[in-house]
């Protein structure tokens, strides 16, 4: 079975430090990984995805994060954090097959102050 | 706005009511899922679509909830003889499956209280 452990329930930084969101997985095979993003009020966002080759993927709004084979980590990075990133971040995974089932972490909430 | 929406965007029943929510995803994504979250947890996966098919539904769904997806493009969700432990957001999500386009786009949610 797959899972996925976010080890932090909350992260502060404070703004114009970098940031770090932990993710660790478990899945069979290798993995397809994601960051998503949930602002008060709306829906999951997309942020950034691993499929495969380069270890560190950028995505949207300055993040990146690097998927570490060794430590089955995938851990949400950014170099300056701002006020409006504030926000409750989701990791998942899923095995790279064409299996749709994606399973979700419970979340690391992540508050920027200035 | 993801261009995944759903409705109702809130729905209060009587516990032993009937309801059903309905998606409507990107247009030209062939996959379609349905989770359910509650507060303090990340999503939990319910079932997917791939066209009109159901490929998976979890062990957890019981079989009071059934999903459809007609003609392959919007789906609904229906729960029967409600309980107040569905009170929970229901969330829809669509992706395309060609070309590495795994990640999922969310509609907003369908917020449900039990009473």
């Amino acid at each position: 079975a797959q899972s996925v452990a976010q080890p932090e329930d909350q992260v502060n930084v404070a703004e114009g430090n970098p940031l770090t969101v932990k993710c660790t997985y478990s899945v069979s095979g290798n993995p397809y990984l994601f960051w998503y993003v949930q602002y008060p009020n709306r829906g999951l966002q997309f942020l950034l995805k691993y499929i495969t080759g380069d270890n560190l993927v950028k995505g949207s709004y300055g993040f990146e994060a690097e998927f570490n084979k060794s430590q089955t980590s995938f851990h949400l990075k950014k170099p300056s954090a701002l006020v409006s990133d504030s926000a409750l971040y989701f990791c998942a995974v899923r095995p790279n097959t064409n299996a749709g089932k994606s399973t979700f972490g419970d979340g690391t909430t992540l508050t920027v102050k200035p | 706005d993801t261009g995944v929406s759903q409705d109702p965007r809130h729905k209060i029943t009587k516990r032993g009511q009937n309801v059903t929510f309905r998606c409507d995803p990107i247009s030209e994504h062939n996959r379609l899922y349905w989770y359910r979250q509650t507060l303090g947890q990340g999503p939990e996966f319910l079932t997917y679509f791939q066209n009109e098919a159901q490929l998976e539904k979890s062990r957890l769904l019981s079989d009071r909830f059934s999903a459809e997806r007609p003609k392959g493009s919007f789906s609904t969700l229906e729960i029967q003889r409600t309980e107040q432990g569905d009170s929970a957001m229901y969330l829809c999500a669509s992706s395309l499956l060609t070309g590495g386009n795994y990640e999922q786009y969310f509609g907003p949610g369908t917020r449900l209280t039990v009473t």
